[in-house]
């Protein structure tokens, strides 16, 4: 099977902008979760959809958003971009039926100017 | 709050050792899994291993098992035989689970830098 996609790679985004990520889960996962990770916070889950629903949510302002389609895919957006905004975001898929396991992406580094 | 703690930011063996690499966390929960997740400098978090809280047994899987102590909310990994490749950070983390299959997010620690020396 092929893994947890994330496109882009990286980007580079001005302050103010807004930026859209996406994320393409396992065959057969219907879970998908993001998180940031930067070097002062670490890792802190943002959010989980399940269904095209989401599920959970951790604590991030709202400017932090996302959605589910049907085939599962997963996109998150940022709008109004800041400065620490810059980092790197992963999307995690499971089956998101009680296991547990979570299976990451490679990420997407988003560097805010 | 639920909290990871792993009180280890780096750690350095030679390669063939064996190394253990320290968690501790804390949920006032009962139902969830525990997990250690390795990141090589590429970022791909890669999963190494994962326990559920209701087992007893100690998790093992190739080289790497853990010392999973319930009581003392620990879950530590030892790795076996180090090689070269098992550079990297090293996070502990745990998800709690819903009845129905929900779960709240990953909860991670800081991190442990391994650094296998040839």
């Amino acid at each position: 099977k092929a893994g947890v996609t994330q496109t882009p790679r990286y980007l580079i985004k001005t302050r103010g902008q807004q930026v859209t990520l996406s994320c393409s889960p396992i065959s057969g996962h219907r879970s998908v979760s993001w998180y940031q990770q930067t070097p002062g916070q670490g890792l802190q889950f943002l959010f989980e959809y399940f269904s095209e629903t989401q599920r959970n949510k951790g604590n991030f302002p709202g400017r932090f958003s996302g959605r589910q389609f049907s085939n599962s895919r997963s996109e998150m957006n940022v709008s109004t971009l800041e400065l620490g905004d810059s980092a790197l975001y992963l999307c995690a898929s499971s089956l998101g039926t009680g296991t547990g396991e979570q299976y990451f992406g490679p990420g997407t580094r988003l560097t805010v100017t | 709050a639920q909290t990871v703690t792993q009180s280890q930011p780096e750690m350095s063996v030679q390669e063939a050792e064996t190394v253990t690499l320290s968690c501790t966390y804390d949920t006032s929960e009962s139902n969830y899994y525990l997990f250690w997740y390795k990141q090589p400098p590429s970022r791909q978090m890669i999963l190494v291993i994962r326990q559920e809280a209701y087992k007893q047994q100690n998790a093992t899987e190739n080289r790497f098992s853990v010392n999973f102590q319930k009581a003392a909310k620990s879950f530590s990994l030892k790795i076996s035989d180090s090689q070269l490749g098992d550079t990297a950070m090293y996070f502990c983390a745990f998800i709690i689970m819903y009845s129905g299959g929900g779960a709240d997010g990953l909860t991670f620690g800081k991190g442990t830098h391994l650094i296998i020396q040839p």
